[in-house]
């Protein structure tokens, strides 16, 4: 079975500043795929980036970008200019590709504060 | 994207009664997925709704005590049966479409079990 793990439960960034969410995660499998969601106080999820594990270029969404070490089994989530609309609860997730109709397996979370 | 409802939005409901959950997409999609998100936790799977077949549960919920079903490819129901106060929950749908693996998420449905 795969597992998905966030070891920050709570990260804080100034205004402006980028931070980095770190995810790492435990497969035998060769071909996935992986994402980021968002979940603001609202609780609706929302889908940030979406990663191919077959391609290695490192997937960007304005200013949401991936570092995705397949080797390390790594995906950490680089926020840039942060804005006071990022703050929320961001999971990792990953899915398998192997064609069947599987669901995501989440991180715990990671809650990001944006300091004003 | 897609365009999900889920009805009702919240309940508060007495223990040992049940709770049909409502998720209707705005066109056809072939995988719809059930998530449950306890108090401050993060999603788990509860089920895949097939069209047409029963569904396949994850270890760890049952058909008894979630029943669910997909009488077409638009709209799916589950239900959180003889609830407890453990069930205290938001109860999310979930489909897939347009690029392989991306899944678009109702609002959920948050449960309250007295």
């Amino acid at each position: 079975a795969q597992t998905v793990t966030q070891s920050q439960p709570e990260m804080s960034v100034q205004e402006a500043e980028t931070v980095t969410l770190s995810c790492t995660y435990d497969t035998s499998e060769s071909d996935y795929y992986l994402f980021w969601y968002k979940q603001p106080p609202s609780r609706q999820m929302i889908l940030v980036i979406r990663q191919e594990a077959y391609k290695q270029q490192n997937a960007t969404e304005n200013r949401f970008s991936v570092n995705f070490q397949k080797a390390a089994k790594s995906f950490s989530l680089k926020i840039s200019d942060s804005q006071l609309g990022d703050a929320a609860m961001y999971f990792c997730a990953y899915r398998s590709a192997g064609g069947g109709a599987d669901g995501l397996t989440f991180g715990k979370g990671t809650h990001l504060i944006i300091q004003p | 994207s897609a365009v999900i409802s889920q009805k009702p939005s919240r309940d508060i409901c007495q223990r040992g009664t049940s709770l049909t959950i409502q998720c209707q997409v705005d066109s056809q999609v072939t995988m719809m997925f059930w998530y449950r998100q306890q108090p401050g936790q993060s999603l788990t799977l509860i089920a895949t709704a097939n069209q047409g077949s029963e569904a396949t549960y994850e270890s760890g919920f049952v058909i008894d005590k979630f029943p669910i079903s997909r009488p077409n490819l638009t709209f799916s129901t589950l239900t959180v049966s003889n609830m407890s106060p453990e069930d205290s929950s938001i109860y999310l749908c979930s489909v897939e479409r347009d690029r392989a693996g991306e899944q678009y998420f109702g609002p959920g449905t948050r449960l309250t079990v007295t």
